[in-house]
């Protein structure tokens, strides 16, 4: 298996503009994590789905941000308008269940610069 | 609510020396246990885990023992290279999803 895959890698982008992450889970994990991480907060958990849905969303900072699991393999965290205190890095996580028995597995994050 | 808090960083280190991160938990009942670590420009990544109290989880050389008693899980390794350099987390289960501590950033230098 390729693991979690994220795009874009980098994105660098004007204050205003929408963004749009992605994220493709490993296949047969039922469980999907959006987290960001700065040096400031540390790494913190903006929402997470279970079989497509989302669960828990309390982590979105705020109503700019919206995140979308249209099927179980690709999920979408979507920042519209964007501004320069969003610059992170975003990682997308999957799990077997949802159940933390099984752990995480993380992909590669996407590295967030708002100008 | 269930939670880890692990010891904080920086830690620095020389080439062969002995590594320890604590982790203590609280939790109202069983969780897995978990360490995670991440390195410059990555995501993280599983590194060991326990399941249940007195199991031991192992990788690349790093030990932890889950214990009951005393609500811990500290991570060890006997003899660290530089390339161990990274941050560290330690995470419990929930029902529906793993809670994290803060991290702790260790250096090893030659």
């Amino acid at each position: 298996d390729a693991g979690v895959i994220q795009s874009p890698r980098h994105e660098v982008t004007e204050m205003g503009q929408e963004v749009t992450l992605r994220c493709k889970p490993i296949s047969g994990h039922n469980s999907l994590f959006w987290y960001r991480q700065t040096m400031m907060r540390g790494l913190e958990l903006l929402i997470y789905f279970n079989n497509n849905v989302p669960i828990d969303d309390s982590g979105m900072p705020e109503d700019r941000f919206s995140a979308k699991m249209p099927n179980a393999s690709f999920s979408t965290l979507k920042i519209q308008p964007s501004e320069p205190r969003d610059s992170a890095v975003y990682f997308c996580a999957s799990s077997l269940t949802g159940r933390g028995n099984y752990g995480y597995t993380f992909g590669s994050g996407t590295r967030l610069t708002v100008v | 609510g269930d939670s880890v808090t692990q010891m904080e960083g920086p830690v620095t280190l020389s080439e062969e020396a002995f590594l320890t991160i604590n982790c203590t938990y609280t939790a109202t009942g069983y969780p897995s246990l978990f360490w995670y670590v991440q390195y410059p420009g990555e995501g993280l990544q599983l590194l060991l885990k326990a399941t249940k109290a007195d199991d031991k989880g192992s990788n690349k050389g790093f030990e932890a023992t889950y214990r009951k008693e005393t609500t811990s899980f500290h991570l060890e390794k006997g003899s660290v290279q530089v390339s161990d350099s990274a941050v560290y987390f330690c995470a419990l289960s929930l029902p529906d999803k793993l809670s994290f501590g803060a991290g702790t950033t260790v250096t090893v230098r030659a």
